[in-house]
């Protein structure tokens, strides 16, 4: 059974276009997150719900927008694609406030 | 602003040994987190670090706090193969669940 799962594994694009990376956990937890891990494997905070509601919000260029329709969902939409966008994208959980953090997968961004 | 600094960056290991990667944080933190990452794959929890002279051991990894000096400390001793992998550590502060990571640490363990 995976816990956090991540939708698609790879994604291949062009700058400009609009892409979505799906995230759903099955471990029942209320906080989810998504992280961005550059080149250099530096991971940074993007995003943060706690049972459907924005609870943090980094320094992200408002082409990402995130959405949760309910506490074990969480999407990441991309708008107009740009080079600097390519990273690999993961997505996480974790209980209530400070509980450990698992991770998904991860979504290998490539914008051509 | 938290700010998390790792050192080493890159760790070659021979077979056998004993080493230490070090982690520092900025401002007072409420965790320490330490996760591993093998090449082209996910981040796994290996320790959660809860309050001052916190120590876990798992295998032969174990990890300590220190919350005065604002340092946390990975030991991996007779280091083997199998631990090849990036190693970071992350912290949190405040009352967000942030997690602000380390720069990781590459580990290679050479025969």
């Amino acid at each position: 059974d995976t816990a956090v799962s991540q939708t698609p594994k790879y994604l291949v694009t062009q700058m400009g276009n609009d892409k979505s990376i799906k995230c759903e956990q099955n471990l029942g937890h209320d906080t989810m997150y998504w992280y961005k891990q550059d080149s250099k494997k530096f991971l940074k905070i993007m995003f943060s719900y706690n049972n459907k509601e924005l609870i943090i919000n980094e320094t992200v260029p408002n082409r990402f927008s995130p959405k949760s329709p309910d506490k074990a969902h969480l999407n990441l939409h991309i708008n107009s694609l740009e080079l600097g966008d390519s990273a690999v994208y993961f997505c996480a959980s974790s209980p209530l406030g400070l509980g450990e953090q698992y991770f998904g997968p991860g979504t290998r961004l490539t914008v051509t | 602003e938290l700010k998390v600094e790792q050192n080493p960056l890159f760790l070659s290991m021979q077979e056998g040994k004993n080493y230490t990667i070090y982690c520092n944080y900025s401002t007072t933190s409420d965790r320490l987190y330490w996760y591993r990452q093998d090449p082209g794959k996910s981040l796994e929890s290996l320790f959660v670090l809860l309050s001052n002279g916190a120590v876990k051991q798992e295998g032969r990894l174990m990890a300590s706090l220190d919350t005065k000096a604002r340092l946390s400390t990975l030991h991996i001793t007779a280091a083997v193969h199998d631990l090849s992998a990036t190693y970071f550590c992350a912290a949190t502060a405040g009352t967000a669940s942030k997690l602000t990571f380390g720069t990781g640490t590459r580990l290679q363990v050479t025969l």
